[in-house]
């Protein structure tokens, strides 16, 4: 079975402009979560989804925002992009939204902002 | 609130040594998860093992073994005979049962030489 998927796999944008990040989950999972991962630091957790509705947010600005379509894949926009926005994005996806499941994570999105 | 520490930020160890890794957590919650993820320098984070907070007997997984002591609330990872294919950088995370937000250490970069 296919693992998560990302895409794309690296992006280079210019401050103020937008960015869009795709995610689809495990074949399965209704759940999909997105972290952001500075250089030498742990991930940090910006959303969850689950069933198409947001179930957690992280303390990251409005400028980032996502939403999960019905077959379960996933967006991650961010707008008014900074340079401190550049780092890894993942995603992750689980079977269930609690209750502690496993996330598998996908290979990220490696965002550099100019 | 939750955090979760780990103190060591490197260590470097010789092919086939034993080496253990610490994760020190702290949480309000009675009922959480504790994680290990491996992070390769390809960046895809890999689910390695979960606990929940009720379970504090030792695992073991071929190389690896894993001790949870809830009353020092620590969750500490352990290789045994060291690879050169571990070399990584090692999560520990933890999420209660509201949602399943990780929140992770800083991690531990391990290095394993020839």
């Amino acid at each position: 079975d296919a693992g998560v998927t990302q895409s794309p796999t690296h992006l280079i944008k210019t401050r103020g402009q937008h960015v869009t990040l795709r995610c689809s989950p495990i074949s399965g999972h209704k759940s999909v979560s997105w972290y952001q991962q500075v250089l030498g630091q742990g991930p940090q957790f910006i959303f969850q989804y689950y069933e198409k509705e947001e179930r957690g947010r992280g303390n990251f600005p409005d400028r980032f925002s996502a939403r999960q379509f019905p077959n379960y894949s996933s967006e991650l926009n961010v707008n008014a992009l900074l340079l401190g926005d550049s780092a890894l994005y993942l995603c992750a996806s689980s079977l269930r939204g609690r209750l502690g499941y496993e996330q598998y994570f996908g290979p990220g999105t490696r965002l550099t902002v100019t | 609130a939750q955090k979760v520490t780990q103190a060591q930020t490197e260590i470097s160890v010789v092919e086939k040594e034993d080496v253990t890794l610490d994760c020190v957590y702290e949480t309000r919650d009675t009922t959480y998860y504790l994680f290990w993820y491996k992070q390769p320098p390809s960046g895809e984070l890999v689910f390695l093992i979960r606990r929940n907070s009720f379970d504090e007997q030792n695992e073991i997984s071929g190389r690896y073994s894993w001790n949870f002591q809830k009353s020092t609330s620590s969750f500490n990872f352990t290789i045994t005979a060291s690879q050169v294919v571990d070399s990584a950088v090692y999560f520990c995370a933890l999420s209660n049962t509201s949602g399943s937000r990780l929140t992770f250490g800083e991690g531990t970069q391990l290095t394993v030489n020839p």
